[in-house]
């Protein structure tokens, strides 16, 4: 089944340790996302890439990156990750323009 | 600043009734709308989206757009205890991103 991955589901990271979470899709999707959610939260969109085309949101820290060397991955980097980042964070792809968007499982992160 | 707004419940309801949902959003230019489904510790799940004013129906959801008074809604009819979940309402911009609204807890009572 086509289908949105995400590595690692949890993951534990010390303060200020580095951390890369990563997205694969089989949708060949030219959108790929990455949000970030809190608790009762709603979704926050960080960045975008339209095919290798990044677009960051303005009130994205520095602190996030991402890479995405082929179609179907898509990474994101944390540099140095404070208790505040501990979030759910979430890949999601799309056909861009004004269609709808799929999400993986998401990846659980905990800073400690 | 570009909003959707929904009332963050919980919604309460029992077996078998009508979850009535609702969603106003901001930006009078939005052509996209959708309705996604989210468990708790899960990643949303889209149920739903319309693009033109009126109904939409599948299965037992219907969603209902009104681009004039800028309200869009979800109908979940016979609800199920499995129903219970945060239900998102998600807005495209004009630059083709999501904006999310909060959510709305629903309960479906046994």
């Amino acid at each position: 089944d086509a289908m949105v991955i995400q590595n690692p589901r949890y993951q534990v990271t010390q303060f200020g340790k580095p951390v890369t979470l990563s997205c694969s899709q089989t949708l060949n999707h030219n959108v790929m996302y990455w949000y970030q959610q809190k608790s009762s939260q709603a979704p926050k969109l960080l960045f975008h890439y339209y095919d290798k085309d990044f677009n960051n949101e303005a009130d994205t820290p520095d602190n996030f990156q991402s890479r995405r060397p082929n179609t179907s991955f898509c990474f994101l980097d944390i540099r140095s990750p404070g208790l505040g980042d501990a979030a759910m964070y979430l890949c999601a792809t799309g056909t861009g323009k004004s269609y709808e968007q799929y999400f993986g499982p998401g990846t659980r992160l905990t800073v400690t | 600043q570009k909003e959707v707004e929904q009332n963050s419940g919980p919604l309460s309801v029992p077996e078998g009734a009508i979850a009535s949902l609702n969603c106003t959003y901001s930006d009078r230019g939005s052509q996209s709308f959708f309705w996604y489904r989210q468990y708790s510790g899960k990643s949303p799940e889209l149920i739903m989206f319309i693009y033109s004013n009126g109904d939409k129906e599948d299965g037992r959801f219907t969603a209902q757009l009104n681009k004039a008074s800028q309200y869009v809604s979800l109908l979940i009819r016979d609800s199920q205890p499995s129903d219970s979940a945060t239900y998102l309402c998600a807005v495209m911009d004009s630059s083709y991103k999501l904006i999310f609204g909060s959510g709305t807890r629903l309960l479906v009572r046994p």
